[in-house]
């Protein structure tokens, strides 16, 4: 596709249930980020992908929080235990490297999590 | 630690007229700045990005500045439509890795409304 893609769209879960979120960049797109927007907040950084590597995953929130990615494509981000919390929209970019300074972050539309 | 300020939070004219968005922030050792817009419920657009060593960028009706060395920024949009309605966003990418510090630092946004 053109754009950046995230699945799902809105996803509904019980407390303590784990969700695994997907987001696919724009083809040929070696960086890859994610972001947390809760309610009435900024944005805020979770973790970035150049290439298959994540150099630094203090940005997540907790243990509870991991990603992978794979094949420098898809990558998921995982929520284990979910926390009332954790209810957000998680925002996936991507750009052409991460050290190009002059290449935007192109985002997706978003995954909005809501934990009952 | 990186503080992005926007201001106003909210701001509403009539159609047509020309309008200043600000952007502050606190620490002036950037990679580069990057200005959006986000539709309700939806994700960011990417409006404009300015690189450190560059003053100002223009897109159409679009124009952002960047004084890097007092930490501001403004986006200037003219001729203002109905369409330009939306949340306008900007987000600063430090010099610095590391620390989760390698994402964007958003502002809390300014939500415009454009009066017919």
């Amino acid at each position: 596709g053109a754009g950046v893609s995230q699945s799902p769209s809105n996803k509904v879960t019980e407390k303590g249930k784990d969700v695994e979120l997907r987001c696919d960049p724009i083809s040929g797109h070696t960086a890859l980020y994610w972001y947390r927007q809760r309610l009435g907040q900024g944005l805020e950084f979770l973790i970035y992908f150049q290439g298959n590597s994540a150099p630094d995953k203090s940005g997540l929130p907790s243990d509870r929080f991991s990603a992978e990615r794979t094949g420098e494509s898809v990558s998921t981000l995982t929520i284990q235990r979910t926390q009332q919390e954790d209810s957000a929209v998680y925002l996936c970019a991507s750009s052409l490297g991460h050290f190009e300074s002059n290449q935007p972050q192109h985002f997706g539309d978003g995954t909005r999590l809501s934990i009952l | 630690k990186q503080e992005v300020t926007q201001i106003p939070a909210a701001l509403s004219v009539p159609e047509g007229e020309n309008l200043v968005l600000n952007c502050s922030f606190t620490d002036s050792a950037i990679y580069n700045l990057q200005w959006f817009r986000q539709d309700p419920g939806k994700g960011l657009t990417s409006l404009l990005l300015i690189q450190s060593s560059q003053r100002e960028q223009t897109s159409g009706r679009l124009n952002a500045s960047l004084d890097k060395s007092s930490g501001r920024s403004t986006l200037y949009i003219a001729a203002s439509q109905p369409g330009d309605s939306a949340t306008y966003l900007c987000a600063v990418r430090g010099l610095y890795s590391g620390g989760g510090a390698d994402g964007l630092t958003f502002g809390k946004g300014t939500h415009l409304i454009i009066q017919p």
